[in-house]
């Protein structure tokens, strides 16, 4: 597509169920990053996929927090038992990579999840 | 660990006035990029610098990253309502992903 896709743009869920957010980067774009970003603050990275290598998990906050990228495309970030602090604006970035090369990120309008 | 710290972190300015946000950094970076993120929107990118010293221009915005490779600058020249948002720096953090900097919000007032 011409720019990354997010979904839902918005989830409210109760405390302590799963959610899933789902992010479709732009084709031909091997890197992958998951961000979240509280209300006014910045950016938190969460977690990052290149190619077929294993992903860069480094910045999930806890065991409850999952993702996965499936042929290379799409990506699903899981919650699992959510809680308040949680909530946040997840935002999924996708950047075209070649070896050393740096590229700037195209993100996706993001998921605003709500934890109530 | 990486650090990256932007000031002012709130910016008023009358339309028409010039704007300068700062970026630096506890590292030496290897690039640095700038984005701009619109009030409920998100962060869009601006540009890129690479080389030690570097001055881009992109109309009114002027980016400069220092000497040393540690501090960086946007400048916007004769700002307009449309300049409103939050402009981030990012650096690279190990060799996957971009540290964010904590961001300036500028506000124009019309």
């Amino acid at each position: 597509g011409a720019g990354v896709s997010q979904s839902p743009s918005n989830k409210v869920t109760e405390k302590g169920k799963d959610v899933e957010l789902r992010c479709d980067p732009i084709s031909g774009h091997t890197a992958l990053y998951w961000y979240r970003q509280s209300l006014g603050q910045g950016l938190e990275f969460l977690i990052y996929f290149q190619g077929n290598s294993a992903p860069d998990k480094s910045g999930l906050p806890s065991d409850r927090f999952s993702a996965e990228r499936t042929g290379g495309s799409v990506s699903t970030l899981t919650i699992q038992r959510t809680q308040q602090e949680d909530s946040a604006v997840y935002l999924c970035a996708s950047s075209f990579r070649q070896g050393g090369g740096v590229y700037g990120y195209t993100f996706g309008s993001g998921t605003r999840l709500t934890v109530v | 660990g990486q650090q990256v710290m932007q000031i002012p972190q709130y910016q008023h300015v009358q339309e028409g006035e010039d704007f300068t946000t700062y970026c630096n950094s506890s590292t030496t970076l290897s690039n640095i990029q700038w984005y701009k993120q619109r009030p409920g929107g998100h962060p869009v990118f601006l540009i890129q610098l690479v080389k030690s010293g570097e001055v881009k221009k992109q109309k009114r915005l002027t980016f400069q990253f220092g000497e040393a490779k540690k501090n960086s600058s946007l400048h916007i020249t004769a700002t307009q309502t449309t300049d409103v948002g939050t402009y981030f720096c990012a650096g690279p953090a190990g060799a996957n992903n971009l540290f964010f900097g904590t961001g300036t919000r500028l506000t124009v007032i019309p």
